[in-house]
């Protein structure tokens, strides 16, 4: 099955700077890769997400880029802020029609003032 | 988010109890799933379904059951918990023609 590793585990930044978080995943057959923003004690939230025809998507501060050949996928945050602070979790989904999504093991950021 | 909710939000139990977490959508949404979330582990799959009383696997299925007799509820049975089924479990469900899953509040579970 498919097999989603995710670096950092935790990443500390300062306000202002940008941070990158990165993730690889093992199945070519993978088309969509979500990225999750979880608070905590709360539930995870889509931020972004792209699929495996577009190489690049931005929304505002975010962006993630995808490298099919080399099976990784990046989140990049410009011009943090506190209320950037919480785990990110990538995923890959895989399969036409259950988009079943494995998950990395999160990164925590935090977004020092 | 108010469209798909769970409950309870906190259950304490025994080893050796049957446990049933509820997970209710008013979205219609074809697919829903059922999560666990432990320390070092991310989320991890355990069922899913793609619409009433059609379900299948995922990555953790051993020691769960779950039903789907209505679109809208999607049960997880814990027949018998164990310790190690402790962790926080959360409900997702998607659109058939969507990839975004949306995900409820989450149950956390502790087995003593």
């Amino acid at each position: 099955g498919e097999n989603v590793e995710q670096h950092p585990s935790t990443l500390s930044v300062q306000e202002g700077d940008s941070a990158v978080i990165k993730c690889t995943y093992s199945d070519s057959a993978s088309n969509y890769f979500p990225w999750y923003k979880q608070e905590l004690g709360k539930r995870p939230q889509l931020i972004i997400d792209i699929r495996s025809n577009v190489g690049e998507k931005k929304d505002q501060r975010i962006a993630v880029t995808l490298n099919k050949t080399a099976k990784h996928f990046s989140l990049h945050i410009t011009e943090t802020q506190p209320e950037d602070s919480a785990v990110y979790f990538c995923a890959a989904g895989v399969g036409a029609g259950s988009y079943q999504l494995t998950f990395g093991k999160g990164t925590k950021l935090s977004v020092i003032p | 988010d108010a469209g798909i909710t769970q409950s309870p939000r906190y259950k304490i139990t025994e080893t050796g109890r049957q446990v049933t977490l509820m997970c209710h959508q008013t979205w219609s949404h074809s697919y829903m799933f059922w999560y666990r979330q432990d320390l070092g582990h991310g989320l991890r799959l355990i069922y899913y379904s793609a619409a009433a009383d059609i379900t299948d696997k995922g990555e953790v299925p051993d020691g769960y059951v779950v039903s789907r007799s209505k679109t809208e509820n999607f049960p997880l049975t814990l027949e018998s918990a164990t310790r190690s089924q402790t962790s926080v479990y959360f409900c997702a469900s998607r659109r058939l023609a969507e990839e975004t899953q949306y995900f409820g509040p989450g149950t956390r579970l502790l087995v003593l």
